[in-house]
C-alpha cells in the first residue's frame, strides 16, 4: 500500500493568514493526488484533484501543487469557513489511501 | 446532480454481519468507467478507504479487510451494498459511500452524508 503522510497534524492560524499543508507519498504517485475538506459532522468535500485542478465551485484561494511524492495545499487568505480538517488521498493505485488529516484551528 | 445516501443499522453486536446500502441518483452504474466506493471514519480519526465497485462489476477491496467484505451492485435499483462480516467494536465508525469519477484521474467527487454504525453488545 502507498502510505500518505500529512504535516502538520494540526495548526492554528488567524483569518487572513496564508496556510500551507503538505502531503508526502511513500512512493511516486505522479500527480494522482486529491485534497478534501471536512467540517465536523459533515462528509468530506473535494477541493483539488490531480494535484492542482480546482474542483468546480471551490474558491480560488485554494490551490494545490506538487508531483511525484511531495504535494502541498495552500490557502492564500484563510477565511472563517475554512476552519476544518483537510485530507490528501492518492488515486494512483488501489488501495486508495488517505493521509491522517490536518486540522486547521482558529488562533 | 449526483446524490448518494447510506442506510443500514445504527447498532450491531460483535460477531454479527453488517449490511449497508448506498442508494444513489444522478448517474448510472452501467455507464462506462463509473465507480462507487465505501470509506469509513472512526470517531475522531482519519478516513479509511474500504472498497470500490465499477460499472463492469470489477471489485476492489482494502487488503487488510478483504476477507470480511463483499461489495455488490444492483444497477436497476441504483444501489451498492457493502456486507461486512464478524463485526468488532473497532469497526465503529461513520460509513460513507462516494461516487468516483468515471475517467482518470480518479477522485471522489460526491459523497453521501454518512451513517454512524456502533458495534457494541
Amino acid at each position: 500500500d502507498i502510505q500518505m503522510t500529512q504535516s502538520p497534524s494540526s495548526l492554528s492560524a488567524s483569518v487572513g493568514d496564508r496556510v500551507t499543508i503538505t502531503c508526502r507519498a511513500s512512493q511516486s504517485i505522479s500527480s494522482y493526488l486529491n485534497w478534501y475538506q471536512q467540517k465536523p459532522g459533515k462528509a468530506p468535500k473535494l477541493l483539488i484533484y490531480v494535484a492542482s485542478s480546482l474542483q468546480s465551485g471551490v474558491p480560488s484561494r485554494f490551490s494545490g501543487s506538487g508531483s511525484g511524492t511531495d504535494f502541498t495545499l495552500t490557502i492564500s487568505s484563510l477565511q472563517p469557513e475554512d476552519f476544518a480538517t483537510y485530507y490528501c488521498q492518492q488515486s494512483y493505485t488501489i488501495p486508495r489511501t488517505f493521509g491522517q488529516g490536518t486540522k486547521v484551528e482558529i488562533k | 446532480q449526483i446524490t448518494l445516501k447510506e442506510s443500514g443499522p445504527t447498532l450491531v453486536k460483535p460477531t454479527q454481519t453488517l449490511t449497508l446500502t448506498c442508494t444513489f441518483s444522478g448517474f448510472s452504474l452501467s455507464t462506462n468507467g463509473v465507480g462507487v466506493g465505501w470509506i469509513r471514519q472512526p470517531p475522531g480519526k482519519a478516513l479509511e478507504w474500504l472498497a470500490l465497485i465499477y460499472w463492469n462489476d470489477d471489485k476492489r477491496y482494502s487488503p487488510s479487510l478483504k476477507s470480511r467484505f463483499i461489495i455488490t451492485k444492483d444497477t436497476s435499483k441504483n444501489q451498492v451494498v457493502l456486507t461486512m462480516t464478524n463485526m468488532d467494536p473497532v469497526d465503529t465508525a461513520t460509513y460513507y459511500c462516494a461516487h468516483e469519477s468515471s475517467i482518470s484521474p480518479r477522485y471522489f467527487d460526491s459523497w453521501g452524508q454518512g451513517t454512524l454504525v456502533t458495534v457494541s453488545s
